[in-house]
């Protein structure tokens, strides 16, 4: 069984000051992590994922996300928010136990960047 | 440029319709998924399909159906049995490689009823 939470429905930020998305997980097998960006009226966008290789993960347009074991999080940060990443941003995880590489979908995190 | 298309974009349904929503890929992935998306709600999976001529049920499959007769294409069609199908329908694929490889959506249809 796996299982997502997102910590926050919406997190407000100025822009130039740090954003820090949160997510905690639940898998009974060793997880694959993902973090997806939507626009109003758009598909998902992969950000990052983790895959065991490190626990510190890189992604596109300067975000990044810890896996910690001990912790069950995969939280999201950026430095310096952008008008641009107004969206909402979902944790997903799946296992290689899921049928059919099923994921599982956190309720999404809704960031509003303030001028 | 690979990636996926979906259409229409928008589409209505009347009372007692079926409606179908193409779905097609160029990126030559096996995978092919469906989600459904409500407002303030994750993603919810109907149908996915890993190899052509076969698929499953997600978690809300009731008054969906599908069909994979090719790799590139996988509609969804709303039946009139789906009592409440406005939401924004979501499609997706991926390399059946590993079970770390991420899914890769289209730009979705809005579905709402007349």
């Amino acid at each position: 069984a796996q299982s997502v939470t997102q910590l926050d429905s919406h997190v407000s930020v100025s822009e130039g000051t740090p954003v820090l998305l949160r997510c905690n997980y639940s898998s009974s097998y060793s997880p694959s992590l993902f973090w997806y960006v939507q626009h109003p009226n758009k598909g998902l966008q992969l950000l990052l994922k983790y895959t065991s290789a490190a626990t510190l993960v890189k992604g596109i347009n300067g975000f990044e996300a810890e896996f910690k074991k001990s912790e069950t999080s995969f939280h999201l940060t950026k430095p310096s928010a952008h008008m641009s990443d107004a969206a909402e941003y979902f944790c997903v995880v799946t296992n290689p136990q899921a049928a059919g590489n099923k994921l599982t979908f956190g309720g999404g995190t809704r960031v509003l960047v303030k001028p | 440029d690979g990636g996926i298309t979906q259409s229409p974009k928008y589409l209505f349904r009347k009372e007692g319709q079926n409606v179908t929503l193409s779905c097609e890929q160029n990126l030559n992935h096996d995978a092919m998924y469906w989600y459904r998306q409500d407002p303030g709600q994750g993603l919810r999976l109907i149908y996915y399909s890993q190899i052509v001529n076969d698929f499953q049920k997600g978690d809300i499959a009731e008054g969906y159906s599908v069909s994979r007769e090719k790799k590139e294409s996988f509609p969804l069609t709303v039946t009139s049995a789906q009592k409440n199908p406005t939401a924004f329908y979501l499609c997706a694929s991926r390399p059946d490689t590993g079970f770390e490889q991420p899914q890769h959506f289209g730009d979705g249809t809005r579905l709402s009823i007349l």
